[in-house]
């Protein structure tokens, strides 16, 4: 099955871009999602990526993936207290959605 | 669009009692709804998945008779937990999608607290 692996915790500054890094396993994923998790409430779609595209881009969110390395990445452009949550990416077909262990984004103000 | 609703937010019941969770999406038809349990500082652990009409398919090591689920129409499914206990204590969320090619979207979760 998918594994999906994240780091735990990033920690900037008010203003700054913050970088959220994700890598999995199964290279037949056909999709890839990020999902915002804030205190005590479900997750929140953020944005996804077709497999067959390299970048997509919303306003101040950016995805990049890379597929030859499987490497999957949200860019949170001029980031503000409100972006404070934990972030999952996940990745799968269209049976069966594996999620990370999520990354818990501290905004510092 | 794409909201999901689930219902109640939190719960607190005795040992033994039986708690059953909403899902419904409100704004589209949700052919399949998934069932996650969250427990603190983790990642969602996929519990079953059910598509509308069909016996819910449950992960490995989750317990049928312990966690039924029905998804009677396309924008409804409930979880129900039988005769809970303190260890069933946890944060369950359903998400739901209307397409095989499209993402699922999440209810805001359900915190049951079994005392």
């Amino acid at each position: 099955g998918e594994d999906v692996e994240q780091s735990l915790f990033l920690s900037v500054r008010e203003g700054d871009s913050s970088v959220i890094n994700c890598t999995y396993t199964d290279s037949s994923s056909t999709y890839l999602y990020w999902y915002k998790q804030e205190p005590g409430a479900g997750l929140q779609l953020l944005t996804y990526i077709f497999s067959n595209m390299d970048m997509k881009q919303d306003q101040r969110l950016t995805v990049l993936l890379n597929k030859k390395d499987k490497h999957l990445s949200l860019r949170i452009a001029d980031t503000q207290t409100g972006d404070s949550a934990i972030y999952f990416c996940s990745g799968g077909g269209y049976q069966k959605v594996t999620f990370g262990t999520g990354t818990k984004l501290q905004v510092i103000p | 669009g794409a909201v999901v609703s689930q219902h109640p937010s939190w719960v607190i019941c005795k040992s033994g009692t039986s708690v059953k969770i909403e899902c419904r999406s409100l704004d589209f038809q949700a052919t399949t709804m998934f069932w996650y349990r969250q427990f603190p500082k983790q990642s969602l652990m996929l519990m079953a998945t059910s598509n509308e009409g069909s016996k819910a398919t449950y992960e490995q090591g989750v317990e049928k008779d312990k966690f039924l689920i029905n998804h009677a129409s396309l924008t409804l499914s409930t979880l129900t937990v039988t005769s809970a206990h303190p260890e069933d204590s946890s944060f369950y969320i359903c998400s739901a999608r209307d397409q095989v090619n499209q993402p699922q979207h999440f209810g805001d979760g359900t915190r049951l607290s079994i005392l």
